[in-house]
This record gives structure tokens, sequence and C-alpha cells, in this order.
């Protein structure tokens, strides 16, 4: 079974701009969530969607948006970049079985802002 | 205070030791616990999932929960080069749905 995608794989954008990011789930999750990686703050969670609603959210500014569509996959958005931006976002799907959901993830996708 | 510390290392050692990689916590709801690899330039591996306190045995790696103390610890026995990566711990918020808190991650260097 194919694991979690995400593209782009690298990306580098300037202040100021907008960028989206994919991510496609392993077959049968219907469970998608974000996070941001970087060196100081290390792994942060950004937004989780389910069924093409958001269920939980983390304390990012609202300049992070994300959805879902009816195939689960995802996509995150980020406007208006601020160099503090740059890290590694990173998507990860999950499926309840056995009395517990475990989270898969991508590869992750690395974003540069200049 | 973060809600789960974890000492970032590194932490380097022979091939053939035994690693133990620990983790605080301050929130005592938490209830599930993870431990995960990353490889340089790779999405996170799940290694270990915990729920009650006391040791889970896979292989080479047993993870250990102490709720009464909120510490959890990963043993990692006849250590390889392979296994140089950063392990980061995690857990999952109460209130349902997936929301991970994760340590800061601890860089492991095997030598062999």
């Amino acid at each position: 079974k194919a694991g979690v995608t995400q593209t782009p794989r690298y990306l580098i954008k300037t202040r100021g701009q907008q960028v989206t990011l994919s991510c496609s789930p392993i077959s049968g999750h219907r469970s998608v969530s974000w996070y941001q990686q970087t060196p100081g703050q290390g792994l942060q969670f950004l937004f989780e969607y389910f069924s093409e609603t958001q269920r939980n959210k983390g304390n990012f500014p609202g300049r992070f948006s994300g959805r879902q569509f009816s195939n689960s996959r995802s996509e995150m958005n980020v406007s208006t970049l601020e160099l503090g931006d740059s890290a590694l976002y990173l998507c990860a799907s999950s499926l309840f079985t056995g009395g517990r959901e475990t989270q898969y993830f991508g590869p992750g996708t690395r974003l540069l802002v200049l | 205070q973060k809600e789960v510390e974890q000492d970032p290392g590194p932490l380097s050692v022979p091939e053939g030791a035994i690693v133990s990689l620990n983790c605080t916590y301050s929130n005592s709801a938490f209830q599930y616990f993870m431990w995960y690899r990353q490889y340089s330039r790779k999405g996170p591996e799940l290694l270990m999932y915990t729920y009650s306190s006391g040791n889970k045995e896979d292989g080479r790696f047993t993870a250990q929960v102490d709720k009464s103390s909120k510490y959890i610890s990963l043993f990692i026995r006849d250590s390889q080069p392979s296994d140089s990566a950063t392990y980061l711990c995690a857990t999952n918020t109460p209130g349902g749905g997936n929301k991970l808190v994760f340590g800061a991650g601890t860089i492991l260097r095997v030598k062999s």
C-alpha cells in the first residue's frame, strides 16, 4: 500500500507570497493532520481534517488554513508568507483500528521563504 | 513549560551499546504515548505506541511508561549505526481526534 505523499517536496517563495501544499493520504485513511517542523520550535500541530471538516486546530495565525476534499486529499495554504514560515511541513494520515488511531507521516514539503 | 520535555542531545554511543532515551510530560490527562524515529530529510516513522504504564517490547526496542512520574522511555538494545536518527516522543492530547504534542527530539549517533 502506498504511503502518504506530499507535493511539492521543495518550494522557494518570497515574503508576502502565498503557497499551497498538497497531501494524499494512505488509501482508506480519512483523517489528515498537518504539522510544522522547525529547528527552534520542533514539531508543532497545525490542524486536522476528518471527513472534510476541521476536527482540531493548533495555535497558528489565520494565515495558515487548510481543507480536505471528498477523496480525503488535503491542502494547506499559507498566505502573506513571512521569513519565519520557512520550515518542513509534514502531513500525516491516520485510521482508527484495533482500538487506536495511528498517524503515518509523509516525507514533508520543505518551504524556504526569502 | 513545554507539555513534553525531551533532551535534544546529541547522544553518541558505540555500536552494540544500550541506548536510553527519555521524556517527561506535564499533563496527567495524557494517555497515549508514541516514539517516532526520523531520519534526515524524511518524515517521522512510528516505532512504538503505548497506552498503559509498564513496558512494551518490539525486537530491540522497549518502551516504558511511568504515569505516576509522568516519565516515558525508549530503550534500544544492541544499537546499530542504522539507528542513528532523531527520536521523538509524542502524546495525543485528550479531547478526541489526532493532535500530537511532540518532544524536541533527541539526536542519536551510533558509531561503528
